[in-house]
């Protein structure tokens, strides 16, 4: 699957408080994203990352930050959780032959928010 | 903005039966792509389809790429347990390098 892990694969955690989200890859791919998951919504873009430093936002981006120190690591942090936050969080990488683009995904984290 | 609609949305067959989703862009598509995943796991690539008019065999399933590359179909022969799971298509943005996921059709074999 790429090498991709995330940690934790499950949380629960209370309303308000900040929430940290790692993933990490060990084939130094570029391109990294982070997607939530809900029900009837399908797979929405929060952030993603085209190297070191450089990120931008998805979709659904409001309420979460990003950074990218090291090319193997994408943290996604809720800066004040909320119930609405709680959702499957899905890591993915790029892997580009010529310009198409294939997205290969980590295990998941799921997030409560109580 | 750019969609990939996919349909059905949730589709009940009896194993053994044949079973087909389909995928519908709002803007013609440079290649579309399928992904498989199994309840509580994650998503995994299955295949790409680039060429117009594209058909594609894995095993019991084809992939159908249209003549305008606006749509696409997944369909399963003689679905098997080991089928179930959720069919997402995605496409590239027309704008950017990112991907745009269908809301995908959940399937479920009734034994």
């Amino acid at each position: 699957d790429a090498g991709i892990t995330q940690s934790p694969r499950h949380k629960v955690t209370e309303t308000g408080t900040p929430v940290t989200l790692r993933c990490h890859q060990t084939e130094n791919h570029r391109y990294m994203y982070w997607y939530r998951q809900d029900p009837g919504h399908g797979l929405r873009l929060i952030h993603y990352s085209y190297g070191v430093k450089d990120t931008d936002k998805g979709e659904v981006s409001d309420g979460y930050s990003v950074s990218r120190s090291k090319t193997e690591d994408f943290l996604l942090t809720l800066e004040s959780a909320t119930s609405s936050q709680t959702s499957v969080y899905f890591c993915a990488i790029s892997e580009w032959t010529g310009s198409r683009n294939t997205q290969y995904f980590g295990p998941g984290t799921r997030l409560t928010v109580l | 903005g750019q969609q990939v609609m996919q349909i059905p949305q949730y589709q009940h067959v009896q194993e053994g039966e044949d079973f087909t989703t389909y995928c519908n862009s709002s803007t013609t598509l440079s290649n579309i792509q399928w992904y498989k995943q199994r309840p509580g796991g994650h998503p995994v690539f299955l295949i790409q389809l680039v060429k117009s008019g594209e058909v594609k065999k894995q095993k019991r399933l084809t992939f159908q790429f249209g003549e305008a590359k606006k749509n696409s179909s997944l369909h399963i022969t003689a679905t098997q347990t080991t089928d179930v799971g959720t069919y997402f298509c995605a496409g590239p943005r027309n704008r950017d390098d990112k991907i745009i996921f269908g809301k995908g059709t959940r399937l479920h074999i009734l034994p």
